[in-house]
């Protein structure tokens, strides 16, 4: 089965600070990979998402993700983040298979300092 | 287009008490999901369903049941209500077909179980 590891439960920046948020999963075959945000109060929201190609994604709101193979790592950044950037952030895999089910990590709680 | 809607959003229980949440769709996605959500465990998958008639378990399907009559509904129901199913529960939903493989997630029902 696999398995989506977030190390970062608690990450606590200032406004301007550069963010990286680890993911790592554990599968062998072929992946499709996410993270989604979760703002206070809302429903879960796509942010970005790799299929395949090019292995540097970006997202909305000025994220990126780096899509490392062969360090089964799916890291998301971005440069300068906001106040507005606080919220939970979940990094998903997809499983192939007739199901396909999309499996998340524990989340890591982002709060930017004004 | 309203997405996935779920309801209630707020609901007390007390123990051994049943209840079911609602969940209901307009984009005609087969697929149909139901997550829960707890500090720091993530999203956990309790059970999903990938069209009419079709359902199954999911990593945490314990004390829940569900059923898929329709494309457009997947309730899930709480026969005997615990303490620990105290969460906030998301449906979400997706073409089974879809290479993109997105959730689209309804607001989240919150729970108490008394």
């Amino acid at each position: 089965a696999q398995s989506v590891s977030q190390h970062n439960h608690h990450v606590i920046l200032s406004e301007a600070a550069s963010l990286e948020l680890g993911c790592n999963y554990s599968y062998g075959g072929t992946v499709n990979l996410f993270w989604y945000v979760q703002y206070p109060g809302q429903h879960l929201q796509l942010l970005l998402k790799y299929f395949s190609g090019d292995p540097l994604v970006k997202g909305i709101k000025g994220f990126e993700a780096e899509f490392i193979k062969s360090k089964f790592s799916f890291n998301l950044r971005k440069p300068s983040v906001q106040w507005s950037d606080t919220a939970e952030y979940f990094c998903g895999v997809l499983s192939s298979g007739s199901a396909r089910q999309l499996t998340f990590g524990s989340g890591t709680q982002l709060t930017v300092l004004p | 287009n309203a997405g996935v809607t779920q309801t209630p959003k707020f609901q007390v229980l007390k123990t051994g008490q049943s209840m079911t949440l609602q969940c209901a769709q307009d984009m005609n996605h087969e697929y149909m999901s139901w997550y829960r959500q707890d500090p720091g465990m993530g999203l956990r998958l309790i059970h999903y369903s990938v069209g009419a008639g079709i359902t199954d378990q999911g990593e945490v399907p314990n004390g829940y049941n569900v059923s898929r009559s329709t494309t457009e509904d997947f309730p899930l129901r709480l026969l005997s209500a615990a303490p620990s199913q105290t969460s906030v529960y998301f449906c979400a939903s997706r073409l089974a077909g879809s290479s993109t493989g997105e959730l689209f997630f309804g607001e989240g029902s919150r729970l108490t179980v008394l």
